[in-house]
């Protein structure tokens, strides 16, 4: 079974400046896809970024990076210039491709507070 | 452009009661699922289903039920609430993986809390 780690339980961030929050998983699959979500107060989960394994090149969404390290089982998220509305809680996810259902398995969160 | 919608939003329920949580898709999604939410944890799957009348269980699906008539809909059956399952419960939906478009859709969240 895969496993998903989080190991920063909280971190905070000075508005304009740059985080990084770390995941690991652990997995004997080839084929997979990682993610990151967000869930602000509001509860609402949005996906901020995904990366395919297969793909070598670190996904980017404007401000929101990822660094894929695939030997080191390794999938941090950078978040430059942070904004407010960052302010949320954090999950990495794992996704296995298989035939019957895509189901995600999460870690356990990270809660990032942006100051302003 | 509703997307996935749960009711209800919030529920109280006393020790021994049952209910439904009612989930509904409007994107044609082949795939749904539940999954449960405690205090400062991650999510972890409960049921999921890969199309109308298809259903297989997940990490904690003791002490729920399932049934997916319809492709839109996806109700989550608690028989015999326990304070255990005091949580906030997730429904999303997606299309197969191998159609490329992986990604879920979820739902604004129900908060249940058993005393």
């Amino acid at each position: 079974a895969q496993t998903v780690t989080q190991s920063q339980p909280e971190m905070s961030v000075q508005e304009a400046e740059t985080v990084t929050l770390s995941c690991t998983y652990d997995t004997s699959e080839n084929n997979y896809y990682l993610f990151w979500y967000k869930q602000p107060p509001s509860r609402q989960m949005i996906l901020v970024i995904r990366q395919e394994a297969y793909k070598q090149q670190n996904a980017t969404e404007n401000r929101f990076s990822v660094n894929f390290q695939k030997a080191a089982k390794s999938f941090s998220l950078k978040i430059s210039d942070s904004q407010l509305g960052d302010t949320a809680m954090y999950f990495c996810a794992f996704m296995k491709l298989e035939e019957y259902g895509n189901k995600l398995v999460f870690g356990a969160g990270t809660i990032l507070r942006v100051k302003s | 452009n509703a997307g996935v919608t749960q009711t209800p939003k919030f529920r109280i329920l006393k020790i021994g009661q049952s209910m439904t949580l009612q989930c509904t898709q409007d994107m044609n999604h082949n795939y749904m699922y539940w999954y449960r939410q405690d205090p400062g944890m991650g999510l972890k799957l409960i049921y999921y289903s890969v199309g109308a009348g298809i259903t297989d269980k997940g990490e904690v699906p003791n002490g729920y039920n399932v049934s997916r008539s319809t492709t839109e809909d996806f109700p989550l059956r608690l028989e015999l609430a326990a304070p255990s399952q005091t949580s906030v419960y997730f429904c999303a939906s997606s299309y197969p993986l191998q159609s490329g478009a992986n990604v879920l859709t979820f739902g604004a969240g129900s908060r249940l809390t058993v005393l």
